[in-house]
């Protein structure tokens, strides 16, 4: 399996609305990021956990709280959005091969957000 | 700070042509340096990389890369061009010697925007 599953697909919320972007990979990855993506822009790292824990915060607002409940899993916890927080939201995952390993990372297909 | 440029925003090709896609980036040392393809509404899927070693880099789809340290260029090309490789393209630079904590941490250019004329 060499794929990073991201669900939901699409999303609609209001601002009031708290909903969760669900991200799996069974390759064994250690590491795993969000990444945020305006239209026609390049993605824009948001977190990265290593081992479950996190290890980079991109100064990103509160109202995004990322979780690691397992080296599988990854979730985007979402609460009191904004309109401008509308994007396409990626997953990916790398090996963590190292402490210098500067690795590729496999992306999944993203999560579509709107915020009304 | 670590910077990567696309020049071109959008290249139009015919079908069986050739393709070079431009990618400058400005760092301190030689980053590692990674070329993705973005399908519309689709997440990324890497082309090739380059670590160190032979300047010249194959990569999936036909894809290869040069990377030219006097330039600071990692252009991209493809000797003839198919229909399905219209897509959004991204230069991306890593740190050198990787992440404390772990991972990676790549900086994207713009984008160029590849249209194939049938």
């Amino acid at each position: 399996d060499t794929e990073v599953t991201q669900t939901p697909k699409h999303l609609v919320m209001g601002m009031t609305n708290k909903k969760s972007l669900k991200c799996e990979q069974h390759m064994g990855h250690r590491a795993m990021y969000w990444y945020k993506q305006k239209a026609k822009k390049p993605p824009e790292l948001m977190f990265v956990y290593s081992y479950e824990k996190l290890s980079i915060n991109e100064s990103v607002p509160s109202r995004f709280s990322p979780e690691c409940p397992n080296s599988s899993l990854l979730n985007l916890h979402l609460h009191a959005l904004q309109p401008e927080d509308s994007a396409l939201y990626l997953c990916a995952s790398s090996p963590r091969q190292g402490a210098t390993a500067n690795e590729k990372l496999f992306f999944g297909s993203g999560t579509q957000l709107s915020v009304l | 700070a670590q910077s990567v440029t696309q020049p071109d925003i959008h290249i139009t090709v015919s079908e069986g042509a050739s393709l070079e896609l431009r990618c400058n980036y400005s760092y301190g040392a030689t980053p590692y340096l990674f070329w993705y393809v973005q399908s519309p509404g689709q997440g990324l899927q890497l082309l090739l990389k380059y670590f160190s070693g032979d300047t010249l880099v194959q990569g999936i789809k036909g894809f290869e890369a040069e990377f030219k340290r006097s330039q600071s260029s990692f252009n991209l090309r493809k000797p003839s061009v198919h229909w399905s490789d219209a897509a959004e393209y991204f230069c991306a630079v890593g740190p050198p010697g990787g992440v404390a904590g772990g991972g990676n941490k790549l900086t994207f250019g713009t984008g160029t925007q590849l249209k194939v004329e049938l």
